[in-house]
């Protein structure tokens, strides 16, 4: 298993730019999530799914859209990207809500 | 949410057992105790819970307290690759898969 997939590794935008932030898992895992972790800070929840077709706002979803057409797929796409939004961005998932979550190599994102 | 309080950092030195203490006083009976780490640049890794017993994975042992306030990650023989930041955390019905890390604390080993 690949486990759970990120896609860009870095990314660098400019203010006003849109774009949307890949993860994938191969587990089967019904959750799945996103956080942003600041320099220095825990993480906070963006978004979260309980399974395809079901997605929820998490403590930080202003400027962040989710969507879940498919169990394996958890896109986050940033709509206007704001410097407030450079950070490290992470998706995890799990077999069910309340399990243990295992976490994706994580997303640098720089908005100047 | 119930809170978590850690040590901000410990030391140890490579092979000998390491025990990370995390005290969650307002715990309530549906609340699972959770362990992460984080290694540097990397995104947080599983590490072990528990609910009531005492609990054993390849990766670590979690003593948890008869009155459930306090719990202990046990790291039998500590590595350099074992250097990171371990979270504490609680789950339960209210918080449901949301992690909320708090500051954790910093293990250092030493060679």
């Amino acid at each position: 298993n690949a486990g759970v997939t990120q896609t860009p590794k870095f990314q660098v935008l400019k203010t006003g730019q849109s774009m949307t932030l890949q993860c994938a898992q191969d587990m089967n895992h019904e959750y799945m999530s996103w956080y942003r972790q600041d320099p220095g800070m825990g993480l906070r929840l963006i978004h979260y799914s309980v399974g395809a077709g079901i997605t929820d706002q998490g403590e930080v979803p202003n400027g962040y859209n989710v969507s879940r057409s498919t169990t394996e797929d958890f896109p986050l796409r940033l709509l206007s990207a704001a410097p407030s939004q450079t950070s490290v961005y992470f998706c995890a998932s799990s077999r069910h809500r309340g399990f243990e979550q295992y976490f994706g190599p994580g997303t640098r994102l720089t908005v100047t | 949410d119930a809170k978590t309080t850690q040590p901000n950092s410990m030391e140890s030195n490579e092979e000998e057992p390491v025990h990370l203490p995390c005290n969650h006083s307002t715990i309530s009976g549906t609340d699972y105790i959770h362990w992460y780490r984080q290694l540097p640049s990397q995104g947080p890794e599983y590490v072990i819970h528990g609910l009531t017993s005492n609990v054993n994975n390849r990766m670590a042992s979690l003593a948890i307290a008869e009155d459930r306030k306090s719990s202990t990650l046990i790291l039998h023989r500590a590595t350099l690759r074992d250097a990171a930041v371990y979270y504490c955390i609680l789950i339960g019905e209210t918080s449901g898969s949301r992690l909320t890390f708090g500051e954790g604390t910093q293990l250092t080993v030493n060679p």
